[in-house]
């Protein structure tokens, strides 16, 4: 079955810093990958996927996600944290077949706090 | 386009009562998916409709329900209300093509309170 690790729970970076959010994963084949943003009381937003070809993907508000098949792994990084970057990010994997098609398999998540 | 509606945003219910969820995907999605958001398990897959459908199922006891209407509008049910149920449940909505990848919009959610 498809899993899905973020090492850290909880990140503090300053403002204007970079970030580096790391997520690896398990599954046999070529996953499609995703990272969502939840900002408090909200729902998931779709920050980028990827699903083949360039293994680098932009993303909605400067995020980018870099996929390394050898690691199993799909960082996620910004070159500048703005302080409305603050929330919690998720990485999910979806298998490309099999009974579980279409179903999300997230990681824990990973809090993001950006002091000023 | 409109996004996925999720009603009510809010409720308080107590042991052993019932709840009901309702979902309004996407226009033009076919399948929604619900999944619970809880601190202690992260978020979990509970069940996916397509085409009226339960094409895909999680780990939940069967107090956990959810149904289809043939306008892609999704209900769960959670019958029997424990102190643990107490989450933010969310709804997805997607195409839900069989082959190739189905991202998910997801909805604000609805988070449920059990007293």
């Amino acid at each position: 079955a498809q899993s899905v690790t973020q090492p850290d729970i909880h990140i503090t970076v300053s403002e204007g810093a970079s970030l580096e959010l790391r997520c690896n994963y398990s599954y046999g084949a070529t996953p499609y990958l995703f990272w969502y943003v939840q900002s408090p009381g909200q729902g998931l937003q779709l920050l980028l996927k990827y699903f083949s070809g360039d293994t680098l993907v932009q993303g909605i508000k400067g995020f980018e996600a870099e996929f390394k098949r050898s690691q199993s792994s799909f960082n996620l990084r910004k070159p500048s944290v703005h302080w409305s970057d603050a929330a919690e990010y998720f990485c999910a994997v979806q298998a490309d077949r099999g009974s579980t098609l279409g179903r999300l398999y997230f990681g824990r998540g990973t809090q993001l706090t950006v002091w000023p | 386009k409109a996004g996925v509606t999720q009603t009510p945003r809010y409720l308080i219910k107590t042991r052993g009562q019932q709840v009901t969820l309702s979902c309004s995907p996407i226009s033009g999605h076919r399948s929604v998916s619900w999944y619970q958001q809880t601190p202690g398990q992260g978020l979990q897959f509970l069940f996916e409709y397509f085409s009226e459908t339960q094409r895909n199922k999680g780990n939940f006891p069967g107090r956990f329900s959810g149904r289809q209407f043939s306008n892609s509008r999704s209900e769960m049910n959670v019958s029997t209300l424990e102190l643990g149920d107490s989450a933010l449940y969310l709804c997805a909505s997607s195409k839900g093509q069989s082959s190739g990848a189905n991202v998910l919009t997801f909805g604000a959610g609805s988070r449920l309170t059990v007293l």
